[in-house]
């Protein structure tokens, strides 16, 4: 079954700081993909940044990047110089493929609320 | 303009009056997918589908069905919605080969 674990209910960071949310996750497929969405309070979902599990490089989305590495089965999301309209709940997700028993399911952390602070 | 559009965004129903939720997609994805978001447990995928008449249970399919006549549709259907199933309910879709789900605005349905 896949997993996936956000520890993080919170953070709070300053304006232009950086801030690294947290997310690992547990699947026995041969191959899947790691998302994160970002939703603000007004409550629609956006896709920031994809890495899929056979990418040799970590992805990179403008201020966003995300740090994989793969042996600790860890997906973290860094954002660089944060920006006041950074603040809003974050989720990892993991579809999973053929193969592993989870047949492109998608599953969802529980997410992070990130506050951005003046 | 690529969306995933859903319909109503707003329902509040009685317990036991079947109900459908639309959703539909005019990127010609082919996995389409509801999920089910409650405050502290995040997104749970309910029901996906990765083609035209090929289905499959997410993690929470209980007390929902779906169906997948064409591509561009895939209703969420509640024979007989009970209290417990009142949320915010999200459709998306995708081209699985590729990264980004597009997410609908969302449907907050609320079951008295």
């Amino acid at each position: 079954a896949q997993k996936i674990t956000q520890t993080q209910p919170g953070m709070f960071v300053q304006e232009k700081e950086a801030v690294t949310l947290d997310c690992t996750y547990d699947t026995s497929d041969p191959s899947y993909g790691l998302f994160w969405y970002k939703q603000p309070s007004s409550g629609e979902m956006i896709f920031l940044i994809y890495q899929g599990s056979y990418d040799q490089q970590n992805a990179t989305e403008g201020r966003y990047s995300l740090n994989f590495q793969k042996a600790r089965k860890s997906a973290n999301l860094v954002i660089s110089a944060s920006q006041l309209g950074d603040s809003a709940m974050y989720f990892c997700a993991m579809r999973g493929s053929r193969g592993g028993g989870s047949n492109y399911k998608l599953t969802f952390g529980k997410g992070t609320l990130l506050t951005v602070n003046p | 303009e690529a969306q995933v559009t859903q319909n109503p965004r707003y329902l509040i129903t009685v317990t036991g009056k079947k109900l459908t939720v639309t959703c539909s997609q005019n990127m010609n994805h082919e996995y389409m997918s509801w999920y089910r978001q409650d405050p502290g447990l995040g997104l749970r995928q309910i029901y996906y589908s990765m083609n035209v008449e090929v289905t499959d249970k997410g993690d929470v399919p209980e007390g929902y069905k779906v169906s997948r006549k064409e591509k561009r549709n895939f209703p969420l259907i509640l024979e007989s919605p009970s209290p417990n199933q009142t949320s915010l309910y999200f459709c998306a879709s995708s081209d699985y080969l590729a990264g980004e789900q597009f997410f609908g605005p969302g449907t907050r349905l609320t079951v008295l």
